[in-house]
């Protein structure tokens, strides 16, 4: 079946402009994930959502990143003002409501703010 | 607090050897344990997980990895490596009782040599 979608791949802004990045869970998914990886780190936790809510936000850096689930399927996470140090692939991830389920990764956008 | 080591940036190993990619972990309380692997310009792969029961996991790929309790570890193990097989691996782990979101480490670079 069709897994994690994220559109678009690269997304190259300018400092200060305001950006969307989209992700497409896998069917059935209740829960979605937000990750952004820096070069050479690991994945770090943005945000959670269980169905249509924000379970647990306590990973945005702040109050510029924002995201929302409107019908508990397809997610979209907004940065408003970019900064240079948003710069990184941001990844989104789904899975089963149970929480001892793997998570499934899309591909990531890559973002560059210059 | 929840976190992962992986004390290894790259592991070289040559072909048809035995690999072992380390990870510790430390949390409050029991752990959920999950090794992912990460081709270049591809999302995070799920490989496999702990949750309870055997110590000694099997996953995809011929990967497998055994938890150990007392020395907070899950080593990533192959009996017989391929060159397919270099990538990045991440160990993450959650709180069976915490928080949603995975702690990812910062990751392994594996080289198989021809």
């Amino acid at each position: 079946g069709a897994g994690v979608s994220q559109t678009p791949s690269n997304k190259v802004t300018e400092k200060g402009k305001y950006v969307e990045l989209r992700c497409d869970p896998i069917s059935g998914h209740t829960a979605l994930y937000w990750y952004r990886q820096s070069l050479g780190q690991g994945p770090e936790f943005l945000i959670y959502f269980q169905g249509t809510g924000a379970a647990d936000d306590s990973g945005l850096p702040n109050d510029r990143f924002f995201a929302v689930r409107p019908e508990g399927s397809v997610s979209t996470l907004k940065i408003q003002r970019t900064e240079r140090g948003d710069s990184a692939v941001y990844l989104c991830a789904s899975s089963p409501a149970l929480l001892h389920n793997e998570q499934f990764f899309g591909p990531g956008t890559r973002l560059t703010v210059l | 607090a929840q976190s992962v080591a992986q004390p290894e940036d790259q592991v070289n190993v040559a072909e048809g050897n035995p690999l072992t990619v380390k990870c510790t972990y430390s949390v409050s309380g029991n752990p959920y344990l999950f090794w992912y692997v990460q081709y270049p310009n591809r999302g995070l792969q799920f490989l496999l997980k702990y949750i309870t029961g055997d110590n000694l996991v099997k996953g995809s790929y011929g990967f497998e990895a055994e938890f150990n309790k007392s020395q907070t570890s899950f080593h990533l193990k192959k009996p017989s490596a391929l060159v397919s097989d270099s990538a990045l691996y991440f160990c993450a782990v959650r709180e069976q009782t915490g928080a949603n979101n995975l702690f990812f480490g910062t990751g392994t670079r594996l080289t198989v040599i021809p």
